[in-house]
């Protein structure tokens, strides 16, 4: 299995330009979510999904959108990118009924 | 809303000295994530606590959860080079908003081992 993937690794785009962070798992888990990571924070939550079809809003969802439409894919896009998008963003996911997240590797986002 | 306050924030210890890490929630939690971050890496799962007072082990790392479920604690004995990284916390209850798991993470405490 490789676990949780994400792609791209890097990215640099510039302010009011979209684009989509990949999330795939290969483990049938029901559960995925979408984190931001900022220097000296913890993770925040920006959307989550308990199931394909079905996606509900995080702590900080403004300036992002998903969808799942099947259990494997999770796709993150930014709208209209904003230097305050600035961050690393991580992806994970969980089989119900059990507690442990898998986190995939993340993607550093620059918004110059 | 929830908060998940960590301390320290930066950790120095000699290698072979003692770590902890505390964690407080300023409401009462359902269940308290641990997790383990290296540099440049990606957040590992370490452990979940549910019960009042519970503590669990894993090898040289004990973690604690408080009588009234509002801390959390996490000590690592004669620490290695290889617990270097950053450990958060993740305070867990129904209705924060923080998604299926309602969690909110602290921002962690960074542990610099020097040999």
């Amino acid at each position: 299995n490789a676990g949780v993937t994400q792609t791209p690794k890097f990215q640099v785009l510039k302010t009011g330009q979209s684009m989509t962070l990949q999330c795939a798992q290969d483990m049938n888990h029901e559960y995925m979510s979408w984190y931001r990571q900022d220097p000296g924070m913890g993770l925040r939550l920006i959307h989550y999904s308990v199931g394909a079809g079905i996606t509900d809003q995080g702590e900080v969802p403004n300036g992002y959108n998903v969808s799942r439409s099947t259990t494997e894919d999770f796709p993150l896009r930014l709208l209209s990118a904003a230097p305050s998008q600035t961050s690393v963003y991580f992806c994970a996911s969980r089989r119900s009924r059990t507690v442990e997240q898998f986190f995939g590797p993340g993607t550093r986002l620059t918004v110059l | 809303g929830q908060q998940v306050m960590q301390i320290p924030q930066y950790q120095h210890v000699q290698e072979g000295e003692d770590f902890t890490t505390y964690c407080n929630s300023s409401t009462t939690l359902s269940n308290i994530q641990w997790y383990k971050q290296r540099p440049g890496g990606h957040p590992v799962f370490l452990i979940q606590l549910v019960k009042s007072g519970e503590v669990k082990k894993q090898k040289r790392l004990t973690f604690q959860f408080g009588e009234a479920k509002k801390n959390s604690s996490l000590h690592i004995t004669a620490t290695q080079t290889t617990d270097v990284g950053t450990y958060f916390c993740a305070g867990g209850t129904r209705y924060s908003g923080g998604g299926a798991d309602g969690l909110t993470f602290g921002k962690g405490t960074h542990l610099i081992i020097q040999p």
